[in-house]
Protein backbone atom coordinates (compact mmCIF):
# COMPACT_ATOMS: atom_id res chain seq x y z
CA UNK A 1 0.00 0.00 0.00
CA UNK A 2 1.30 3.70 -0.56
CA UNK A 3 2.38 5.44 2.31
CA UNK A 4 2.71 9.27 2.75
CA UNK A 5 5.71 10.22 5.68
CA UNK A 6 5.17 13.86 7.19
CA UNK A 7 8.87 14.00 9.19
CA UNK A 8 8.27 16.93 11.05
CA UNK A 9 4.96 17.40 13.59
CA UNK A 10 5.76 20.37 14.35
CA UNK A 11 7.31 23.57 12.64
CA UNK A 12 7.91 27.34 13.21
CA UNK A 13 8.47 30.18 10.86
CA UNK A 14 9.59 34.22 11.79
CA UNK A 15 6.78 35.70 9.70
CA UNK A 16 8.08 37.39 6.53
CA UNK A 17 10.80 34.48 6.21
CA UNK A 18 10.17 31.34 4.20
CA UNK A 19 9.66 27.61 5.83
CA UNK A 20 9.75 24.54 3.99
CA UNK A 21 7.61 21.19 4.80
CA UNK A 22 8.74 17.80 4.06
CA UNK A 23 6.84 15.05 2.73
CA UNK A 24 7.91 11.67 1.03
CA UNK A 25 6.07 8.92 -0.20
CA UNK A 26 5.93 5.47 -1.03
CA UNK A 27 4.16 4.00 -4.28
CA UNK A 28 5.08 1.75 -7.01
CA UNK A 29 2.72 3.48 -9.90
CA UNK A 30 3.71 6.23 -12.39
CA UNK A 31 0.85 8.12 -12.70
CA UNK A 32 -0.24 9.70 -9.55
CA UNK A 33 -0.91 13.22 -8.40
CA UNK A 34 0.65 14.72 -4.89
CA UNK A 35 -1.39 17.61 -2.92
CA UNK A 36 -0.79 19.77 -0.20
CA UNK A 37 -3.54 20.75 2.00
CA UNK A 38 -3.84 23.04 4.81
CA UNK A 39 -5.98 22.48 7.59
CA UNK A 40 -6.59 25.80 10.00
CA UNK A 41 -7.72 25.77 13.68
CA UNK A 42 -11.45 24.47 13.81
CA UNK A 43 -11.54 25.34 9.93
CA UNK A 44 -11.63 23.55 6.70
CA UNK A 45 -9.45 21.77 4.74
CA UNK A 46 -8.11 23.84 1.38
CA UNK A 47 -5.89 23.08 -1.09
CA UNK A 48 -2.84 24.55 -1.19
CA UNK A 49 -1.23 23.07 -4.07
CA UNK A 50 -1.11 20.17 -6.54
CA UNK A 51 1.51 18.21 -8.74
CA UNK A 52 0.81 15.93 -11.41
CA UNK A 53 3.48 13.16 -11.07
CA UNK A 54 4.21 13.04 -15.23
CA UNK A 55 4.91 16.94 -14.87
CA UNK A 56 8.55 17.65 -14.49
CA UNK A 57 8.16 21.19 -13.55
CA UNK A 58 7.35 22.38 -9.79
CA UNK A 59 4.16 23.57 -9.07
CA UNK A 60 3.63 27.39 -8.08
CA UNK A 61 0.97 29.26 -6.29
CA UNK A 62 1.85 32.83 -5.33
CA UNK A 63 3.91 32.16 -2.16
CA UNK A 64 3.26 28.43 -2.44
CA UNK A 65 6.04 26.12 -4.02
CA UNK A 66 6.82 22.50 -4.62
CA UNK A 67 10.07 20.49 -4.63
CA UNK A 68 9.07 17.72 -6.81
CA UNK A 69 11.50 15.08 -6.64
CA UNK A 70 9.68 11.83 -8.38
CA UNK A 71 12.96 9.81 -8.02
CA UNK A 72 13.36 10.33 -4.66
CA UNK A 73 9.74 10.09 -3.80
CA UNK A 74 9.70 13.25 -2.14
CA UNK A 75 7.61 16.42 -2.37
CA UNK A 76 8.13 19.11 0.17
CA UNK A 77 6.39 22.39 0.25
CA UNK A 78 7.73 25.61 0.69
CA UNK A 79 5.72 28.94 1.71
CA UNK A 80 7.37 31.88 1.27
CA UNK A 81 6.62 35.31 3.28
CA UNK A 82 5.37 33.21 5.76
CA UNK A 83 2.08 35.43 7.34
CA UNK A 84 0.15 35.03 10.40
CA UNK A 85 -2.68 33.53 8.03
CA UNK A 86 -0.46 30.71 7.36
CA UNK A 87 -0.76 29.26 10.96
CA UNK A 88 -2.14 25.73 10.51
CA UNK A 89 -1.75 21.87 9.97
CA UNK A 90 -0.48 20.90 6.87
CA UNK A 91 -1.28 17.70 4.72
CA UNK A 92 0.81 16.03 2.42
CA UNK A 93 -1.54 13.63 0.27
CA UNK A 94 -1.34 11.36 -2.63
CA UNK A 95 -3.57 10.05 -4.88
CA UNK A 96 -3.02 7.00 -7.08
CA UNK A 97 -6.17 4.87 -7.02
CA UNK A 98 -7.22 6.64 -3.98
CA UNK A 99 -6.10 8.79 -1.48
CA UNK A 100 -3.57 8.89 1.22
CA UNK A 101 -2.30 11.61 4.13
CA UNK A 102 0.45 11.95 5.87
CA UNK A 103 -0.14 12.49 9.36
CA UNK A 104 0.10 16.59 9.20
CA UNK A 105 2.90 19.58 10.45
CA UNK A 106 1.39 22.06 12.27
CA UNK A 107 3.42 25.24 11.72
CA UNK A 108 3.21 28.48 13.90
CA UNK A 109 3.64 31.52 12.46
CA UNK A 110 5.81 33.83 15.16
CA UNK A 111 5.15 37.51 14.40
CA UNK B 1 -23.27 28.73 0.27
CA UNK B 2 -19.72 27.16 0.79
CA UNK B 3 -19.17 23.56 -1.43
CA UNK B 4 -19.18 20.86 1.24
CA UNK B 5 -21.49 21.93 4.45
CA UNK B 6 -21.83 19.49 7.62
CA UNK B 7 -24.42 19.51 10.53
CA UNK B 8 -23.74 19.05 13.71
CA UNK B 9 -20.34 20.78 13.69
CA UNK B 10 -20.18 19.40 17.15
CA UNK B 11 -22.34 16.53 18.90
CA UNK B 12 -21.90 14.59 21.73
CA UNK B 13 -23.46 11.40 22.50
CA UNK B 14 -23.62 8.54 25.02
CA UNK B 15 -22.62 5.11 23.90
CA UNK B 16 -26.26 3.85 24.15
CA UNK B 17 -27.46 7.28 21.56
CA UNK B 18 -28.06 7.23 18.19
CA UNK B 19 -27.50 10.50 15.86
CA UNK B 20 -26.35 11.40 12.08
CA UNK B 21 -24.00 13.50 10.62
CA UNK B 22 -24.93 15.27 7.69
CA UNK B 23 -23.11 16.62 4.73
CA UNK B 24 -24.15 18.39 1.89
CA UNK B 25 -22.13 19.70 -1.59
CA UNK B 26 -23.01 22.00 -3.66
CA UNK B 27 -20.39 21.72 -6.21
CA UNK B 28 -22.34 19.27 -8.70
CA UNK B 29 -19.75 16.37 -7.57
CA UNK B 30 -20.39 12.63 -8.07
CA UNK B 31 -18.48 11.18 -5.23
CA UNK B 32 -18.92 11.56 -1.67
CA UNK B 33 -16.43 10.48 0.76
CA UNK B 34 -16.49 9.98 4.79
CA UNK B 35 -13.21 10.42 6.34
CA UNK B 36 -12.18 9.80 10.36
CA UNK B 37 -9.23 12.22 11.56
CA UNK B 38 -7.72 11.76 15.08
CA UNK B 39 -4.89 13.23 16.52
CA UNK B 40 -1.36 12.81 14.84
CA UNK B 41 -2.59 10.02 12.58
CA UNK B 42 -3.49 10.20 8.83
CA UNK B 43 -6.85 10.55 7.73
CA UNK B 44 -8.48 7.37 7.41
CA UNK B 45 -11.23 6.67 4.70
CA UNK B 46 -14.32 5.70 6.08
CA UNK B 47 -16.18 5.11 3.08
CA UNK B 48 -16.75 6.73 -1.14
CA UNK B 49 -20.25 6.94 -2.36
CA UNK B 50 -20.03 7.24 -6.49
CA UNK B 51 -22.90 7.80 -7.89
CA UNK B 52 -25.04 7.43 -5.17
CA UNK B 53 -23.64 3.60 -5.09
CA UNK B 54 -21.02 2.76 -2.39
CA UNK B 55 -17.90 1.72 -3.51
CA UNK B 56 -15.60 1.71 -0.88
CA UNK B 57 -16.06 0.33 2.66
CA UNK B 58 -12.96 0.40 4.40
CA UNK B 59 -13.46 -2.24 7.48
CA UNK B 60 -15.61 -0.10 8.63
CA UNK B 61 -17.55 -1.37 12.26
CA UNK B 62 -21.20 -1.82 11.56
CA UNK B 63 -21.62 1.08 14.35
CA UNK B 64 -21.24 3.08 11.74
CA UNK B 65 -23.73 3.46 8.99
CA UNK B 66 -23.57 5.54 5.68
CA UNK B 67 -26.20 6.83 3.52
CA UNK B 68 -26.47 8.47 0.27
CA UNK B 69 -30.25 9.48 -0.88
CA UNK B 70 -28.49 11.67 -3.54
CA UNK B 71 -24.98 12.73 -5.12
CA UNK B 72 -25.76 16.09 -3.21
CA UNK B 73 -26.28 14.39 0.21
CA UNK B 74 -24.55 12.44 2.28
CA UNK B 75 -25.11 10.95 6.33
CA UNK B 76 -23.37 8.91 8.60
CA UNK B 77 -25.75 7.25 10.72
CA UNK B 78 -24.05 6.51 14.61
CA UNK B 79 -25.42 4.16 17.09
CA UNK B 80 -23.77 2.39 20.22
CA UNK B 81 -20.61 3.98 19.71
CA UNK B 82 -17.32 3.88 21.72
CA UNK B 83 -15.35 6.26 23.23
CA UNK B 84 -12.58 5.65 20.86
CA UNK B 85 -14.81 6.75 18.01
CA UNK B 86 -14.48 10.34 19.32
CA UNK B 87 -12.64 12.20 16.77
CA UNK B 88 -13.58 14.58 13.75
CA UNK B 89 -15.33 13.32 11.46
CA UNK B 90 -14.67 14.65 7.48
CA UNK B 91 -16.91 14.58 4.57
CA UNK B 92 -15.21 15.17 1.36
CA UNK B 93 -16.48 15.34 -2.42
CA UNK B 94 -14.79 15.04 -6.05
CA UNK B 95 -16.17 15.93 -9.33
CA UNK B 96 -15.69 11.86 -9.88
CA UNK B 97 -14.34 8.81 -7.71
CA UNK B 98 -10.48 8.81 -9.60
CA UNK B 99 -11.71 9.24 -13.12
CA UNK B 100 -9.35 9.32 -15.60
CA UNK B 101 -8.46 12.87 -16.58
CA UNK B 102 -9.49 13.97 -13.11
CA UNK B 103 -7.34 15.03 -10.11
CA UNK B 104 -9.96 13.88 -8.34
CA UNK B 105 -9.27 16.48 -6.11
CA UNK B 106 -10.97 16.53 -2.61
CA UNK B 107 -12.74 19.24 -1.20
CA UNK B 108 -13.66 18.97 2.81
CA UNK B 109 -16.73 20.11 5.16
CA UNK B 110 -15.33 22.13 7.98
CA UNK B 111 -15.90 18.09 9.75
CA UNK B 112 -18.03 17.39 12.73
CA UNK B 113 -16.40 16.99 16.09
CA UNK B 114 -18.00 13.82 17.89
CA UNK B 115 -17.37 13.16 21.64
CA UNK B 116 -18.63 9.53 23.07
CA UNK B 117 -19.10 9.78 26.49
Amino acid sequence: AQTVTQSQPEMSVQEAETVTLSCTYDTSESDYYLFWYKQPPSRQMILVIRQEAYKQQNATENRFSVNFQKAAKSFSLKISDSQLGDAAMYFCAYRGNQFYFGTGTSLTVIP
Amino acid sequence: ETGVTQTPRHLVMGMTNKKSLKCEQHLGHNAMYWYKQSAKKPLELMFVYSLEERVENNSVPSRFSPECPNSSHLFLHLHTLQPEDSALYLCASSEGFFQTGSTGELFFGEGSRLTVL
